[in-house]
């Protein structure tokens, strides 16, 4: 039973590019969640994800978009990089949309230069 | 600001010895978590106490909850070099998105 996965691993891109996160949920969840992690930081909430709609959102510009695609994998989008995006981006699965009980990723660490 | 808000911010101790940390929140909440981190990758969830629960124990962890006084304490019995991580407290707005702590870092020597 494979946990949450996420890819890539480590990215470096340049100020001002865009760049695409993915991540595959825990088997048999359904709802995905994705979180900003800064250096020295905890974890801030970007956006869930249920039934391919976004269904909550934290402080965070509309440069971070996302979609749900019907196997329910997640994309994470970041246009116009800044080096303040430099993070761990976490993605988290749950059964529901109002599960206590997420799993997460290993994580992807963006580097922005 | 973050809801949660662990304390210390870091905290060295002995193998075998005892750890704890703290963690405020500031609104209601329907439930806390303590997760663990280990070098900056994915988080573990290590237990979940409900808003009507006073004290949990799992294993080597014990979680208390005080909501009179929007606290909850992360106690770690007879450590080990393996604990050495960061933990972090989540709380959940009832059923809303999770709000994370900056963390307590934790280094356990041998």
């Amino acid at each position: 039973d494979a946990g949450v996965t996420q890819s890539p691993t480590h990215l470096i891109k340049t100020r001002g590019q865009q760049v695409t996160l993915r991540c595959s949920p825990k088997s048999g969840h359904d709802t995905v969640s994705w979180y900003q992690q800064a250096l020295g930081q905890g974890p801030q909430f970007i956006f869930q994800y249920y039934e391919e709609e976004e269904r909550q959102r934290g402080n965070f510009p509309d440069r971070f978009s996302g979609h749900q695609f019907p196997n329910y994998s997640s994309e994470l989008n970041v246009n116009a990089l800044l080096l303040g995006d430099s993070a761990l981006y976490l993605c988290a699965s749950s059964l529901g949309s109002g599960s206590y009980e997420q799993y997460f990723g290993p994580g992807t660490r963006l580097t922005v230069t | 600001s973050q809801q949660g808000e662990e304390d210390p911010q870091a905290l060295s101790i002995q193998e075998g010895e005892n750890a704890t940390m703290n963690c405020s929140y500031k609104t209601s909440i329907n439930n806390l978590q303590w997760y663990r981190q280990n070098s900056g990758r994915g988080l573990v969830h290590l237990i979940l106490i409900r808003s009507n629960e006073r004290e949990k124990h799992s294993g080597r962890l014990r979680v208390t909850l005080d909501t009179s006084k929007k606290s909850s304490s992360l106690l770690i019995t007879a450590s080990r070099a393996a604990d050495t991580a960061s933990y972090f407290c989540a709380t959940d707005n009832y059923g809303q998105n999770f709000v994370f702590g900056p963390g307590t870092r934790l280094s356990v020597l041998p």
